[in-house]
């Protein structure tokens, strides 16, 4: 099936540093690949959607220039948090899809701490 | 407006027992539902997914209903076992845009 890896896993910051979250899809090439944040006992929360070679198309109330988005090929979207705060810790999860309505795989998620 | 709602928010089941969640939405034009299971610190993961003419899918103890007249479907866990402790998301897709809305998830907590 179809795999989708995120790096780090995990990560702690100090708060007013950058931290750059890598999705990659391995065995297929994604069209589109989407970002989301999930907080404690909540569902998924779309921020993004980055298709390869164009501008992300953000989510009303996220900041793009915070959140910077980086699809610069068909297996490999970042998601750069700038000058991240506390209220930024959440856990981060990339999501790739192969074909317009297809499926999304989902990656296994990094887990942002800023101190 | 375009909602998934999914009940029980939370569910405690003893292990070897069965269980029905619920996802109800109000989506269109429907283009598809799918289920997934994400273990805590974990990407969700997909189990069954479903379109507007098929009514049931089945996935190992896993089976999905759909009820594309209605706009509900349920998972039915069978034989629960410890590992299926998780959230179970209910995610729709509609044709305008190929949007997908997410459900806020049933969390099961299966019991020895």
């Amino acid at each position: 099936g179809a795999v989708v890896s995120q790096h780090p896993s995990w990560v702690i910051c100090k708060s007013g540093t950058s931290v750059k979250i890598e999705c990659r899809s391995l065995d297929f090439q994604a069209t589109t690949m989407f970002w989301y944040r999930q907080f404690p006992k909540q569902s998924l929360m779309l921020m993004a959607t980055s298709n390869e070679g164009s501008k992300a198309t953000y989510e009303q109330g996220v900041e793009k220039d915070k959140f910077l988005i980086n699809h610069a090929s068909l297996t490999l979207s970042t998601l750069t948090v700038t000058s991240a705060h506390p209220e930024d810790s959440s856990f981060y999860i990339c999501s790739a899809r192969f074909a317009s309505g297809g499926e999304q795989f989902f990656g296994p998620g990094t887990r942002l701490t800023v101190l | 407006k375009n909602q998934v709602e999914q009940s029980p928010q939370s569910l405690i089941i003893l292990e070897g027992k069965n269980c029905t969640l619920q996802c109800n939405y109000t989506v269109s034009p429907f283009s598809n539902l799918r289920w997934y299971k994400q273990d805590t610190g974990r990407g969700p993961v997909s189990l069954t997914i479903m379109t507007f003419s098929e009514n049931t899918k089945s996935n190992g103890r896993y089976t999905a209903t759909l009820d594309a007249d209605t706009k509900q479907s349920s998972l039915h866990i069978t034989a629960s076992q410890l590992s299926d402790s998780a959230s179970y998301i209910c995610v729709v897709t509609y044709t305008g845009g190929f949007k997908t809305i997410f459900g806020a998830g049933t969390r099961l907590f299966v019991k020895a």
